[in-house]
């Protein structure tokens, strides 16, 4: 059983829309959560991290945590072509062992 | 600063062949990290070292695949006899703290 489940299992969304992807952790000692991106065929690449509750915002990124339901989101507005690319959710229980669990992704792809 | 390194890119094998993996970390990263990234999956860990110590390799198939990091630096994952299902992207990754930085990745094909 994953422990980390990732929705949609892809998405598609017109040039300037927005892009809503969510993680969910099954295991209750996860408390930080990464976001990475992987363009095809190239290696990920962390995107924003967040460790607090509430809403972190990179430009056109806007991450939210609730730490309580172990869920957080990914939100990206006025989406490009560019932005078309795998999205892993990763995270770490720091009481354990610190390996970082990754979900099976979102396949992103914006339409032009 | 450069990256994580990795060779070969690409490695197509017949079933029963071996095949060895190299990856240079970012210089200073303690701590390196190899996953298996199958086809439209997210990577999965195999095995991770701090300095020259396996902390886990609970995931490593041990039969046929052994990673090693003999000086706390380089680092080599071998399958010694290769399958069709362990035709994946090899990821390894480095980390001094949280944040991992990935390699390009070795995509291995196994025939």
């Amino acid at each position: 059983q994953q422990k980390v489940q990732q929705s949609p299992e892809s998405l598609i969304v017109p040039e300037g829309g927005m892009a809503s992807l969510n993680c969910t952790s099954s295991d209750r000692n996860v408390d930080y959560f990464w976001w990475y991106r992987q363009h095809s065929g190239k290696s990920p690449k962390m995107l924003m991290s967040i460790f607090s509750n509430g809403e972190k915002e990179e430009g056109r990124f806007t991450v939210h945590l609730n730490k309580a339901s172990l869920h957080t989101s990914l939100h990206i507005r006025d989406s490009q072509p560019s932005d078309s690319a795998l999205y892993l959710c990763a995270a770490i229980a720091s009481s354990g062992s610190w390996q970082l669990i990754f979900g099976s992704g979102t396949q992103l792809t914006v339409m032009p | 600063e450069a990256g994580v390194t990795q060779s070969p890119r690409y490695a197509v094998l017949q079933e029963g062949q071996a095949v060895s993996f190299w990856c240079d970390p970012i210089s200073g990263h303690d701590t390196l990290y190899w996953y298996q990234q199958p086809r439209d999956q997210g990577p999965q860990l195999l095995v991770y070292f701090r300095d020259e110590a396996v902390i886990d390799n609970s995931q490593l198939p041990s039969d046929r695949f052994s990673a090693v990091r003999p000086k706390g630096t380089n680092s080599t994952l071998k399958i010694q006899s290769a399958k069709q299902g362990d035709t994946a992207t090899y990821l390894c990754a480095s980390s001094f703290g949280t944040e991992q930085f990935f390699g390009p990745g070795t995509r291995l094909t196994v025939l």
